[in-house]
């Protein structure tokens, strides 16, 4: 399998801009996770989906932020209205089920809001 | 909810002495406590981990040790390689059907030739 993937690797916005990022669990995963990494907060959870349905989304840190999975090869997390202090890099994650401990990480989208 | 603290925050350690990285939780129901390595600009991954029914765990030259009662978990590197330079988390996930890991805010090692 070739991992968890995610696009865009790499994201450069104007404040004010809608971001969508992408993932796509490893196949055969029922988990998955979108964690968002910054200097100053480390590793924040922002939501989890078991079978595709969210099952805690009290990390996601506004309205501004929303994530689906409307299948379960595909997840997107989107930022509307995008701010500066969005900035970070956001990771997506799967795992095999809600009871097996590995997180397999996706490389992560570095997104820059100027 | 859980909440993970880990230190030291910066650890700088000789080639070939040993490192400890120290974590303490505070809900006493987590039963799983898993250490991720982030080299720059990598992903976290997983390089051991231990159950709450396991007092210590080794593979090769990283072992994990885990206090139930005083709440803390330790990762200790031995024969430390210029490749252990990375970032360390260490993490929490509570009892069965909680699924959230809580992850500590990370050990910058630098392993000096």
């Amino acid at each position: 399998d070739a991992g968890v993937i995610q696009s865009p690797r790499h994201e450069v916005t104007e404040m004010g801009q809608e971001v969508t990022l992408r993932c796509k669990p490893i196949s055969g995963h029922n988990s998955l996770f979108w964690y968002r990494q910054t200097m100053m907060r480390g590793l924040e959870l922002l939501i989890y989906f078991n079978n595709n349905v969210p099952i805690d989304d009290s990390g996601m840190p506004e309205d501004r932020f929303s994530a689906k999975m409307p299948n379960a090869s595909f997840s997107t997390l989107k930022i509307q209205p995008s701010e500066p202090r969005d900035s970070a890099v956001y990771f997506c994650a799967s795992s095999l089920g809600p009871n097996t401990g590995e997180l397999f990480f996706g490389e992560g989208s570095r997104l820059t809001v100027l | 909810g859980e909440n993970v603290e880990q230190h030291p925050s910066t650890l700088s350690v000789q080639e070939g002495d040993s490192a400890v990285i120290k974590c303490t939780y505070s809900d006493s129901a987590s039963n799983y406590f898993p250490w991720y390595k982030q080299e720059l600009g990598k992903r976290p991954q997983l390089i051991i981990d231990i159950r709450s029914n396991v007092g210590e765990k080794k593979d090769q030259r990283i072992a994990v040790t885990l206090n139930k009662t005083a709440k803390h978990f330790s990762l200790h590197i031995t024969e430390t390689q210029p490749e252990d330079s990375a970032v360390y988390f260490c993490a929490a996930k509570g009892p069965e059907g909680a699924q959230k890991l809580v992850f500590g805010q990370g050990t910058r090692l630098t392993i000096n030739p």
